[in-house]
């Protein structure tokens, strides 16, 4: 069985530019989160996106977005870049069959941002 | 308030020493999940545990295993016999209840090195 698929795996942009990274969730999940992996900041909660929606999103500001599609794969859009964008950025997903507080997230091998 | 705490930030062993890795946890929920996770140089998030606030029962699988007391509110996870290829850095992480964005809160993590 497949696991989480992230795309691309490096992606370099100047500041003021827009990213956009791209996940695919295991099959059968329809939970995906975002989190952010930045330098000596460890791993911060960004979004979570369930059946096509924004459930919840972390202390980050508006020019972080996403949207989840049919599928269930999911786009996270970066606007503005900063320079402190660069980071490590993982995607994950979850069952959401019973309630999504009990299911492990299952994490992809993430895409490295580089804003220069 | 840091909700995980791994005070270890980095720790070196010789292969086949034993290591521990400590996590201690804060929450006021009585329900609640906690997870050990591994990120090798890869940079993927690799699921190594889930532990639910009621299972107290302490768990081996081959070379690791956790010890999860309430008491202290630790969950600590130890290699027996390290290898080479368990050197990466070590997350531990909590999902509670109340935090309807069901959001891994990640300790700031482990950097094990075991060197030959």
């Amino acid at each position: 069985e497949a696991g989480v698929t992230q795309s691309p795996t490096h992606l370099i942009k100047t500041r003021g530019q827009q990213a956009t990274l791209r996940c695919s969730p295991i099959s059968g999940h329809t939970s995906v989160y975002w989190y952010q992996q930045a330098l000596g900041l460890g791993l911060q909660f960004l979004l979570w996106y369930d059946e096509g929606e924004e459930r919840n999103r972390g202390n980050f500001p508006p020019r972080f977005s996403g949207r989840q599609f049919p599928n269930y794969s999911s786009e996270l859009n970066v606007n503005a870049l900063e320079l402190e964008d660069s980071a490590l950025y993982l995607c994950a997903s979850s069952l959401s069959e019973r309630d999504v507080f009990q299911e492990t997230q299952y994490f992809g091998p993430g895409t490295r941002l580089l804003v220069l | 308030a840091q909700k995980v705490t791994q005070a270890q930030t980095e720790i070196s062993v010789v292969e086949k020493e034993d290591v521990t890795l400590d996590c201690v946890y804060e929450t006021r929920d009585t329900t609640y999940y906690l997870f050990w996770y591994k990120q090798p140089p890869s940079g993927e998030l690799v699921f190594l545990i889930r532990r639910n606030s009621f299972d107290e029962q302490n768990e081996i699988s081959g070379r690791y295993s956790w010890n999860f007391q309430k008491s202290t509110s630790s969950f600590n996870f130890t290699i027996t016999a390290s290898q080479v290829v368990d050197s990466a850095v070590y997350f531990c992480a909590l999902i509670e209840l109340s935090n309807s964005g069901y959001a891994l809160n990640f300790g700031k993590g482990t950097s094990l090195l075991v060197t030959p």
